[in-house]
């Protein structure tokens, strides 16, 4: 089974803080996405990244950053944490099939990470 | 602008009646539609793809629609079961410099009661 880990359940951290969240998918996937999720909007994406060292910006980049230096770990930083990121945070990946370099289509999320900034 | 509409209203209905949600699109033409289930406190897991070329897809209790001059989608769970009641999401896979990019709605809540 596919299986996409984020590292922590639930996190609480300040105002300022430098905030690191991070998901390992171990299917070889190519593509990797951060999703937030608030009560009432939704998921909205923050950054995808198709690639090793690759990355794209999603609807909400603001006051994000992300790494992708192996193809199975994907990172989103916040850098200095604020009240209004206080949020689930999901990790999803998908692979690309080789035929039409088309993704597949089924995201895989890991189980989320739920952010609260003080 | 673009939008992706799912009711916010919770839906209720009786365990073995039919469940139908929708998912109204404007100002895009995806790819492919899918729905997602999405329990409290946990990720998403995906249910079922249809692409713009197809009409209907089935799997088990479930059946999709999409019905790209409409722009809408139906998900029905027939025989519903209290073990069904969650947050179903759609996403449009929108393309995006040679990625597709799924997009979601925001998910109707089903509440099957016994």
């Amino acid at each position: 089974d596919v299986k996409v880990t984020q590292s922590s359940r639930y996190l609480v951290k300040r105002t300022g803080e430098k905030v690191f969240l991070e998901c390992v998918q171990d299917m070889d996937h190519e593509n990797m996405f951060w999703y937030r999720q608030d009560p009432g909007l939704g998921l909205r994406l923050i950054y995808f990244s198709y690639d090793v060292k690759m990355k794209e910006k999603g609807d909400i980049p603001e006051g994000y950053s992300v790494s992708r230096e192996k193809k199975e770990r994907f990172s989103l930083i916040l850098e200095s944490a604020s009240t209004n990121q206080t949020s689930m945070y999901l990790c999803a990946s998908t692979p690309t099939v080789i035929r039409d370099l088309t993704p597949a289509g089924e995201l895989f999320f890991g189980e989320g990470s739920r952010l609260t900034v003080l | 602008s673009q939008k992706i509409e799912q009711n916010s209203e919770a839906l209720n209905i009786q365990e073995g009646k039919t469940a139908t949600l929708t998912c109204n699109y404007t100002n895009y033409s995806p790819a492919y539609l899918q729905w997602y289930r999405q329990d409290p406190g946990r990720g998403p897991v995906f249910l079922l793809l249809i692409r713009e070329n197809e009409k209907e897809k089935r799997k088990e209790r479930l059946k999709v629609t999409f019905d790209t001059t409409l722009k809408q989608s139906l998900f029905h769970i027939t025989a519903s079961q209290p073990a069904d009641s969650a947050t179903y999401l759609c996403a449009l896979a929108l393309s995006s410099g040679g990625s597709y990019i799924p997009t979601f709605g925001r998910g109707t809540s089903l509440i099957v009661h016994p």
